[in-house]
Parts: structure tokens; C-alpha cells; sequence
């Protein structure tokens, strides 16, 4: 079973459009992670939470908004899509401690026409 | 420019052969991690190194730290063609607001 999910894992999309991607970890970790990976593979905290509260909320534009239902789930919806936006997505979530051992999804491509 | 630097950006070696990643970084750390992505996918977390720590063995790998250099190197031994990857460093900076940063990593590309 995947540790951690996330769909779509392609998600090809209008500048303009909402959007949404979902993540899920069944491995009973108490905080998840967003993280944007450019085309130059630098990857960059979005937000984090824990128990569904959110800890890290980096600059990004308020556009993007995750939701947090349960401590297994931390979906991320983005707003009026712009091209900038195109880039992989990773969801994340680690255990006891944050920010150790982050397990990671295979990523969203999100293209941004 | 960022915390945690790999150097080289592009590795690319014969099998068998050993390969050497070095990460760099500025500030005060908690500790250091290497991950491994392969192309396509989700880094895959390898090995945590602690700041109290100098050397660290997972398998193949050997983690070194050098808190006086902010410096780390990643080795692997032995190479395999499914070794090729990206190899990336983060930092868990001292009294940050618990951030983990990481570098754009090294591209390693093993030779069979």
C-alpha cells in the first residue's frame, strides 16, 4: 500500500481555472507537509501542519489555500491559476518529530496553460 | 543563495566506482538529511544526521558532517546503475521556525 498519495498525478489546466490536489497518508503521522519543486529542481515549503493545525505558512500567494479535514488528509486548492504556477507539487508527512524522515508523494505536474 | 548547496550539480560515474556529494549551508543546524529522487517520483528520505554527530553508515552510504565547516558529504560505495538519481541535503536550522530547506541537489548519473 502507498504510505503516501496524492492525486492527480498529472493535472493540465487553463490560467484562470481552480483547482484542486489531494494528499492521504496511512501512516498514522501526525504532520503533513506541501512542498513546490521548480524546473530546476528546488524545492520549497508551502505549508505544514499538525494535527490539523497549520505551523508553517510560507510566503506563497493567497491564492493557494490548504484544507486539513483530518490529521491523514491535507488537500491543497489553488485559485485563478497562473502560468508561474506550473511546477511538481509534493505532499509529505512525517512522524514523531517535524521535519525528520519525510516520506513523500510521487508528486503532482501541474501545467498551467 | 540557499541554505543547503550540493556541489556537484551533475555526477557521473562507472559502476562500481564510489560517488561523493557535498552539501553546504550557512546557519546553525538541528540536523541534516540526505534524500534521493529518482525521476518521476517523491524523495525517498536516506539518512539523518545530528549536529552532535561527525559520521554516519546506512548500507552503501556514509554520511559525514563538518559543523565547523557547515559542510556535509553524502558517499555512495560501490555504485549501481539504480543508484542514478538526484541528490538532495536539507537542514533543519537551530531556532528556526522549524523549516526544513533544501538544496536544488546533485544529479548522479551511474554508468552500467
Amino acid at each position: 500500500d502507498t504510505a503516501v498519495s496524492q492525486t492527480p498525478k498529472y493535472l493540465v489546466t487553463q490560467m484562470g481555472n481552480d483547482k484542486s490536489i489531494k494528499c492521504e497518508q496511512n501512516l498514522g503521522h501526525d504532520t503533513m507537509y506541501w512542498y513546490k519543486q521548480d524546473s530546476k529542481k528546488f524545492l520549497k515549503i508551502m505549508f505544514s501542519y499538525n494535527n490539523k493545525e497549520l505551523i508553517i505558512n510560507e510566503t506563497v500567494p493567497n491564492r493557494f489555500s490548504p484544507k486539513s479535514p483530518d490529521k491523514a488528509h491535507l488537500n491543497l486548492h489553488i485559485n485563478s491559476l497562473e502560468l508561474g504556477d506550473s511546477a511538481v507539487y509534493f505532499c509529505a508527512s512525517s512522524g514523531r518529530v517535524i521535519n525528520e524522515k519525510l516520506f513523500f508523494g510521487s508528486g503532482t505536474q501541474l501545467s498551467v496553460l | 543563495s540557499q541554505q543547503g548547496e550540493e556541489d556537484p550539480q551533475a555526477l557521473s560515474i562507472q559502476e562500481g566506482e564510489n560517488a561523493t556529494m557535498n552539501c553546504s549551508y550557512k546557519t546553525s543546524i538541528n540536523n541534516l538529511q540526505w534524500y534521493r529522487q529518482n525521476s518521476g517520483r517523491g524523495l525517498v528520505h536516506l539518512i539523518l544526521i545530528r549536529s552532535n554527530e561527525r559520521e554516519k553508515h546506512s548500507g552503501r552510504l556514509r554520511v559525514t558532517l563538518d559543523t565547523s565547516k557547515k559542510s556535509s558529504s553524502l558517499l555512495i560505495t560501490a555504485s549501481r546503475a539504480a543508484d542514478t538519481a538526484s541528490y538532495f541535503c536539507a537542514t533543519d536550522e537551530h531556532g528556526s521556525a522549524r523549516q526544513l530547506t533544501f538544496g536544488s541537489g546533485t544529479q548522479l548519473t551511474v554508468l552500467p
